[in-house]
């Protein structure tokens, strides 16, 4: 268990609307990550960051904005959902440097009619 | 460009039936390559870290083992509890935060 919640666990929502999904840690992780599960596609980065305010793009973030005010916290944003965004969202960290080994959340699954 | 592929996608298995997964990948050079388990609704759950061609990690009935090309992870008298999607996925030497993953393997192992 690497102390990782996210939140909501499950969402529905329209296209068009905003939607927020959290990731909180209680360990002090510097290194954390947003990744999607699609069936097909195994997992594919969005966005990671590597300290508060310290925020960087992945493969698939066209469409997706991220902010780390806090150290637990690293929230990401769909500024106007699609039907393309419905997916499984995981949150990831670090223990140590970025290049240890990441230790995923249990996930959100979010679907966007 | 950066490519990991696991096969086979799906596999069936007996109790006590042993068998082998798959991970063959290319990049241009191997910082790192990762064993995940995921059950149903739950997220990736580590398994084994290798960094270098012949080495090899056990854990339980798990055995996973690295070449130049790709990776094996052998599972000895499997038991129903075993049956799970098993993710592969490298981390290239010239990145030190991405992960490159695998469709996975989803196994079933029938009592």
């Amino acid at each position: 268990d690497a102390g990782i919640t996210q939140s909501p666990r499950h969402k529905v929502t329209e296209t068009g609307t905003p939607v927020t999904l959290r990731c909180h840690q209680t360990e002090n992780h510097r290194y954390m990550y947003w990744y999607r599960q699609d069936p097909g596609h195994g997992l594919r980065l969005i966005h990671y960051s590597y300290g508060v305010k310290d925020t960087d793009k992945g493969e698939v973030s066209d469409g997706y904005s991220v902010s780390r005010s806090k150290t637990e916290d690293f929230l990401l944003t769909l500024e106007s959902a699609t039907s393309s965004q419905t997916s499984v969202y995981f949150c990831a960290i670090t223990y140590g440097s970025g290049t240890d080994t990441q230790y995923f959340g249990p996930g959100t699954r979010l679907t966007v009619l | 460009e950066d490519q990991v592929t696991q096969s086979p996608e799906a596999l069936r298995l007996q109790e006590g039936e042993s068998s082998s997964l798959n991970c063959s990948y290319t990049v241009s050079g191997l910082r790192g390559l990762f064993w995940y388990r995921q059950d149903p609704g739950k997220g990736p759950e580590f398994l084994f870290t290798l960094y270098s061609a012949g080495e090899e990690k056990e854990k339980e009935r798990l055995k996973a083992t690295l070449t130049k090309k790709e990776s094996f992870l052998h599972i000895t008298a499997p038991k129903p509890e075993d049956s799970a999607t098993y993710l592969c996925a490298v981390q290239p030497a010239d990145s030190s935060y991405k992960l490159i993953f695998g469709s996975g393997t989803r196994l079933l192992v029938r009592p």
